[in-house]
This record gives C-alpha cells, structure tokens and sequence, in this order.
C-alpha cells in the first residue's frame, strides 16, 4: 500500500472549518483514499473514503487532487468533539488491512 | 444494528497466564481483522479473518499469539504466555463480505490488556 505523508499536529478554532492535508504520491490507480480518526483511546471511527471524486457524507468532504497524488479532508464546522488523530490510509478494496501512520493531531479550540 | 463488540474491555493477566480476547462483528459482516495498539505507538495490523478461514496473518508474531474465526461464535484472539511487552490496546474491526470495492472497517471499542 502506498505511503502517506500528513503533518503531525492541527490547531483550528471551534465553529470554523478543520482542512486536513495528506499527501499520498505514490498512489496507484486501484487504491482508494480513506479517513479515519481516533477520539483519545477510543477504537478508530471511519468518515469517509473515495477513489477518484470528491466526496461528501454527513461527517466530512473529501476533495481528491487530480492526479491523486495528495487530498484534504475538510470538517466544515469543527466542534470540541471532533479533537482526535485523523489517519489518512490508502489501501486497495476489500480485503486489505489498514495501514496507520502518525496521522495528525487535531485540536479544535474554543 | 448493534456495532462490533469486544469483550472483555479491560484485561489484567500475570505473566505466563493466556489472555483471551472475543470479538463480535457487526450483523452481516463476515470479515473480521484484529489491530494492536502499543502504548503511545499507532495501530498495526495483526490478522485478517473471514469464517473458519485465516486469510493474512503476516501481522501476527510467530509465537504464542493465534486467531480464529469460527462458523458460529465471535472472533477469538489467544495469546498464550503473556509477557508484559503484551501490554496494549486491541482492536477489533469488521466489513461487509464484497466482491469488489471500497468497504469500510468498523471498529470495536478495544481490549485493555494489562500484564503483571
């Protein structure tokens, strides 16, 4: 599964919109980008996931670049619940195991 | 619909004894994977499991620790002979068995296990 690069720590202000960057350049054309975040010690928590479009769920946006090779998760309205380690993962369909990086750090502050 | 459930939350074994740790997918899931957790270190894949099958185990340490995931019941991770660099968080998840596609693990809340 190809590597992820993501910065390890976020500050952003309670209400205002939370852009997480991930780089991901050596993607391959059959693995998809997933987000997960981890609230303290809770077991991981799934937000979102795409191939190619951009996608949006009740939780989050998912803006893909072009060529792949980096993407951003946007929580658009950040709250104190939403501090936690956010990991990008590239891994192809079914079947594969995820491969967790350092993640980053976010700290959504009053 | 019930999430993966794992029991018991919190484990506190001697060193030598085994550790038994269950997990439960959610309804309808028929993929199970086990991650560990190490004190202030991120998860890392253990075993990947569908029924009555080991699909990937190039996560597992080649001594004492074993899965499986049998026809009727939860999924089981035995640790024979725990030493206390057992000592961390495991996860559990679980996703929809697909032919093809993008299929989310969801998680469990975890087992503590703590070796004394």
């Amino acid at each position: 599964d190809a590597k992820t690069t993501q910065p390890p720590s976020m500050d952003c202000a309670e209400g205002r919109a939370a852009n997480l960057p991930c780089n991901h350049s050596t993607i391959s054309g059959n693995e998809y980008v997933y987000w997960y975040r981890q609230i303290h010690s809770q077991g991981p928590q799934y937000i979102i996931h795409g191939l190619k479009n951009n996608e949006t769920n009740e939780m989050a946006s998912l803006i893909i670049t072009e060529d792949r090779k980096s993407s951003t998760l946007i929580l658009p309205h950040a709250t104190l619940r939403d501090t936690a380690v956010y990991y990008c993962i590239v891994s192809t369909d079914a079947g594969n195991m995820l491969t967790f990086g350092g993640g980053t750090r976010l700290m959504v502050k009053p | 619909n019930a999430g993966v459930m794992q029991n018991p939350r919190h484990l506190v074994r001697r060193r030598g004894q085994e550790a038994r740790l269950r997990c439960s997918p959610m309804k309808g899931h028929s993929h199970v994977y086990w991650y560990r957790q190490l004190p202030e270190e991120g998860l890392k894949f253990m075993v990947y499991l569908q029924k009555e099958n080991i699909i990937d185990e190039s996560g597992m340490p080649k001594e004492r620790f074993s899965a499986e995931f049998p026809k009727e019941g939860p999924s089981i991770l035995r640790i024979q002979q725990v030493v206390r660099g057992d000592s961390a968080a495991y996860f559990c998840a679980s996703s929809p068995w697909g032919q093809v596609g993008a299929y989310e693990q969801y998680f469990g809340p975890g087992t503590r296990l703590t070796v004394t």
